[in-house]
Protein backbone atom coordinates (compact mmCIF):
# COMPACT_ATOMS: atom_id res chain seq x y z
CA UNK A 1 0.00 0.00 0.00
CA UNK A 2 1.00 3.40 -0.22
CA UNK A 3 1.10 4.85 3.28
CA UNK A 4 2.42 3.19 6.58
CA UNK A 5 1.01 0.23 8.05
CA UNK A 6 1.83 -1.37 11.26
CA UNK A 7 0.34 -4.59 12.33
CA UNK A 8 -1.28 -5.95 14.64
CA UNK A 9 -3.71 -3.01 15.18
CA UNK A 10 -4.83 -4.33 18.46
CA UNK A 11 -2.64 -6.85 21.40
CA UNK A 12 -3.87 -7.95 24.41
CA UNK A 13 -0.92 -9.66 26.72
CA UNK A 14 -0.59 -10.86 30.11
CA UNK A 15 1.58 -9.08 32.55
CA UNK A 16 5.42 -10.34 32.00
CA UNK A 17 4.74 -10.98 28.66
CA UNK A 18 7.11 -10.35 25.71
CA UNK A 19 5.30 -8.43 22.48
CA UNK A 20 6.58 -7.30 19.33
CA UNK A 21 5.26 -4.29 17.37
CA UNK A 22 5.60 -3.98 13.78
CA UNK A 23 5.87 -0.96 11.58
CA UNK A 24 5.88 -1.07 7.42
CA UNK A 25 6.93 2.67 6.39
CA UNK A 26 6.49 4.00 3.38
CA UNK A 27 9.20 2.91 0.39
CA UNK A 28 11.99 4.99 0.29
CA UNK A 29 11.54 6.39 3.57
CA UNK A 30 15.02 6.54 5.17
CA UNK A 31 13.33 7.84 8.61
CA UNK A 32 11.43 6.48 10.73
CA UNK A 33 10.08 6.99 14.53
CA UNK A 34 8.26 5.03 17.05
CA UNK A 35 6.01 7.14 19.53
CA UNK A 36 3.64 5.88 22.21
CA UNK A 37 0.29 7.68 23.38
CA UNK A 38 -0.93 7.03 26.24
CA UNK A 39 -4.89 7.74 26.64
CA UNK A 40 -5.76 11.82 26.10
CA UNK A 41 -1.59 12.54 26.24
CA UNK A 42 0.16 13.96 23.63
CA UNK A 43 2.95 12.05 21.65
CA UNK A 44 5.94 10.29 23.71
CA UNK A 45 9.12 9.84 21.38
CA UNK A 46 10.52 6.68 21.29
CA UNK A 47 13.20 6.43 19.00
CA UNK A 48 14.52 7.47 15.84
CA UNK A 49 15.84 5.30 12.96
CA UNK A 50 17.95 6.90 9.68
CA UNK A 51 18.69 3.86 7.46
CA UNK A 52 19.01 1.24 9.82
CA UNK A 53 20.86 2.68 12.87
CA UNK A 54 19.20 4.48 15.37
CA UNK A 55 21.20 7.80 16.25
CA UNK A 56 18.81 8.89 19.01
CA UNK A 57 16.39 6.25 21.06
CA UNK A 58 16.68 9.09 24.09
CA UNK A 59 13.10 8.28 24.36
CA UNK A 60 13.08 4.23 25.21
CA UNK A 61 11.73 4.39 28.87
CA UNK A 62 13.56 1.21 30.41
CA UNK A 63 15.83 -1.60 29.00
CA UNK A 64 12.68 -3.74 28.30
CA UNK A 65 12.55 -1.01 25.34
CA UNK A 66 14.32 -2.46 22.12
CA UNK A 67 13.60 -1.43 18.49
CA UNK A 68 15.56 -2.60 15.13
CA UNK A 69 14.78 -1.87 11.55
CA UNK A 70 15.77 -3.95 8.91
CA UNK A 71 16.60 -3.40 4.99
CA UNK A 72 16.15 -0.07 5.48
CA UNK A 73 12.53 -1.01 5.42
CA UNK A 74 10.59 -2.92 7.92
CA UNK A 75 10.94 -1.93 11.88
CA UNK A 76 9.88 -3.52 14.74
CA UNK A 77 9.44 -2.31 18.76
CA UNK A 78 10.03 -5.88 21.18
CA UNK A 79 8.73 -5.26 24.80
CA UNK A 80 10.00 -7.90 26.95
CA UNK A 81 8.10 -8.53 30.57
CA UNK A 82 5.66 -5.98 29.70
CA UNK A 83 3.69 -4.40 32.49
CA UNK A 84 0.33 -2.43 32.95
CA UNK A 85 2.07 0.83 32.47
CA UNK A 86 3.07 -0.14 29.74
CA UNK A 87 -0.35 -0.28 27.72
CA UNK A 88 -0.64 2.39 25.40
CA UNK A 89 -1.19 2.99 21.59
CA UNK A 90 2.12 2.59 19.62
CA UNK A 91 2.62 4.77 16.39
CA UNK A 92 5.22 4.64 13.97
CA UNK A 93 6.12 7.43 11.53
CA UNK A 94 8.20 7.58 8.93
CA UNK A 95 9.30 10.45 6.66
CA UNK A 96 11.59 11.03 3.80
CA UNK A 97 14.24 13.27 4.94
CA UNK A 98 17.27 12.88 7.11
CA UNK A 99 20.00 14.15 5.09
CA UNK A 100 22.52 16.72 5.58
CA UNK A 101 20.55 19.05 2.46
CA UNK A 102 16.97 17.73 4.22
CA UNK A 103 14.32 20.09 4.73
CA UNK A 104 11.59 19.52 6.28
CA UNK A 105 10.41 16.23 8.17
CA UNK A 106 6.53 16.01 7.40
CA UNK A 107 5.52 12.87 9.69
CA UNK A 108 3.79 10.17 7.80
CA UNK A 109 1.61 7.97 10.40
CA UNK A 110 0.64 4.55 10.35
CA UNK A 111 -2.75 3.62 12.28
CA UNK A 112 -1.04 2.78 15.45
CA UNK A 113 -0.63 -1.02 17.41
CA UNK A 114 -3.37 -0.47 20.26
CA UNK A 115 -1.28 -2.74 23.19
CA UNK A 116 -3.18 -3.66 26.37
CA UNK A 117 -1.06 -4.98 29.15
CA UNK A 118 -3.77 -7.43 32.01
CA UNK B 1 14.61 20.32 26.99
CA UNK B 2 11.99 22.01 25.18
CA UNK B 3 8.64 22.14 26.55
CA UNK B 4 5.83 22.62 24.32
CA UNK B 5 2.29 23.32 25.74
CA UNK B 6 -1.00 23.63 23.70
CA UNK B 7 -3.87 25.48 25.27
CA UNK B 8 -6.64 24.66 26.99
CA UNK B 9 -7.19 20.80 26.79
CA UNK B 10 -10.52 21.20 24.46
CA UNK B 11 -11.89 24.06 22.91
CA UNK B 12 -15.92 24.36 21.88
CA UNK B 13 -16.69 26.54 19.12
CA UNK B 14 -19.69 27.34 17.41
CA UNK B 15 -20.09 26.20 13.33
CA UNK B 16 -19.23 29.02 11.10
CA UNK B 17 -16.82 31.18 13.82
CA UNK B 18 -13.04 31.21 13.82
CA UNK B 19 -11.10 29.01 15.74
CA UNK B 20 -8.08 29.80 17.19
CA UNK B 21 -5.25 27.33 18.84
CA UNK B 22 -2.14 28.03 20.26
CA UNK B 23 1.19 26.83 20.43
CA UNK B 24 3.74 28.36 23.14
CA UNK B 25 7.04 26.59 23.65
CA UNK B 26 10.27 27.09 25.60
CA UNK B 27 14.05 27.03 24.96
CA UNK B 28 15.06 26.87 21.21
CA UNK B 29 13.05 28.05 18.50
CA UNK B 30 13.07 25.14 16.10
CA UNK B 31 13.32 25.75 12.02
CA UNK B 32 9.71 24.40 11.34
CA UNK B 33 6.78 24.27 13.33
CA UNK B 34 3.76 21.66 12.22
CA UNK B 35 0.41 21.34 12.90
CA UNK B 36 -1.32 17.33 12.30
CA UNK B 37 -4.73 16.67 12.63
CA UNK B 38 -6.00 13.35 14.78
CA UNK B 39 -8.70 11.46 14.84
CA UNK B 40 -10.05 8.86 16.97
CA UNK B 41 -8.09 5.98 16.94
CA UNK B 42 -6.10 7.03 13.97
CA UNK B 43 -2.41 8.42 13.73
CA UNK B 44 -1.91 12.22 12.99
CA UNK B 45 -2.09 13.61 10.15
CA UNK B 46 0.19 16.52 8.58
CA UNK B 47 -1.51 19.60 7.88
CA UNK B 48 0.64 22.99 7.70
CA UNK B 49 4.33 23.76 8.22
CA UNK B 50 5.67 27.14 8.73
CA UNK B 51 9.20 28.19 8.90
CA UNK B 52 11.10 30.03 11.25
CA UNK B 53 11.18 32.86 9.03
CA UNK B 54 7.66 32.88 8.00
CA UNK B 55 5.25 35.10 9.65
CA UNK B 56 2.19 33.83 8.50
CA UNK B 57 1.48 30.77 5.83
CA UNK B 58 -2.00 29.63 4.83
CA UNK B 59 -4.29 26.93 2.97
CA UNK B 60 -7.58 27.23 2.07
CA UNK B 61 -9.25 27.65 5.61
CA UNK B 62 -6.12 27.09 7.82
CA UNK B 63 -3.77 29.68 8.75
CA UNK B 64 -0.86 29.04 10.85
CA UNK B 65 0.90 32.48 12.51
CA UNK B 66 4.84 31.67 14.06
CA UNK B 67 6.26 34.26 15.97
CA UNK B 68 9.58 33.32 17.26
CA UNK B 69 9.68 36.30 19.69
CA UNK B 70 6.79 35.08 21.49
CA UNK B 71 7.86 31.74 20.77
CA UNK B 72 4.44 30.92 19.41
CA UNK B 73 2.54 29.54 16.71
CA UNK B 74 -1.54 30.17 16.26
CA UNK B 75 -3.69 27.79 14.22
CA UNK B 76 -6.38 29.41 12.81
CA UNK B 77 -9.57 27.31 10.99
CA UNK B 78 -11.76 30.16 9.33
CA UNK B 79 -16.01 29.02 9.08
CA UNK B 80 -15.10 26.42 10.86
CA UNK B 81 -17.45 23.52 10.03
CA UNK B 82 -18.38 19.93 12.22
CA UNK B 83 -16.00 17.99 10.65
CA UNK B 84 -13.28 20.10 11.29
CA UNK B 85 -14.04 18.38 15.34
CA UNK B 86 -9.88 17.03 16.03
CA UNK B 87 -7.37 17.00 18.36
CA UNK B 88 -5.13 19.48 16.49
CA UNK B 89 -1.28 18.61 17.54
CA UNK B 90 1.36 21.72 16.96
CA UNK B 91 5.00 20.19 16.95
CA UNK B 92 8.36 21.63 16.47
CA UNK B 93 11.08 19.97 14.17
CA UNK B 94 14.69 20.76 14.21
CA UNK B 95 15.01 19.89 10.66
CA UNK B 96 17.97 18.95 9.00
CA UNK B 97 20.18 16.62 10.29
CA UNK B 98 22.12 17.77 12.93
CA UNK B 99 24.89 16.20 14.06
CA UNK B 100 23.49 12.31 13.57
CA UNK B 101 19.94 13.59 15.79
CA UNK B 102 16.82 14.44 14.02
CA UNK B 103 13.41 14.57 16.47
CA UNK B 104 10.22 16.12 15.92
CA UNK B 105 9.05 16.92 19.45
CA UNK B 106 4.79 17.23 19.67
CA UNK B 107 2.70 19.03 21.87
CA UNK B 108 -0.05 17.26 23.56
CA UNK B 109 -2.56 18.69 21.36
CA UNK B 110 -6.45 20.51 21.49
CA UNK B 111 -9.24 18.92 21.16
CA UNK B 112 -11.69 21.05 19.16
CA UNK B 113 -15.49 20.75 18.77
CA UNK B 114 -17.02 22.39 16.33
CA UNK B 115 -21.13 22.86 17.84
CA UNK B 116 -23.60 22.97 14.54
Amino acid sequence: GAGVSQSPSNKVTEKGKDVELRCDPISGHTALYWYRQSLGQGLEFLIYFQGNSAPDKSGLPSDRFSAERTGGSVSTLTIQRTQQEDSAVYLCASSQVGTADSSYNEQFFGPGTRLTVL
Amino acid sequence: SQKIEQNSEALNIQEGKTATLTCNYTNYSPAYLQWYRQDPGRGPVFLLLIRENEKEKRKERLKVTFDTTLKQSLFHITASQPADSATYLCALDRGGYSGGYQKVTFGTGTKLQVIP
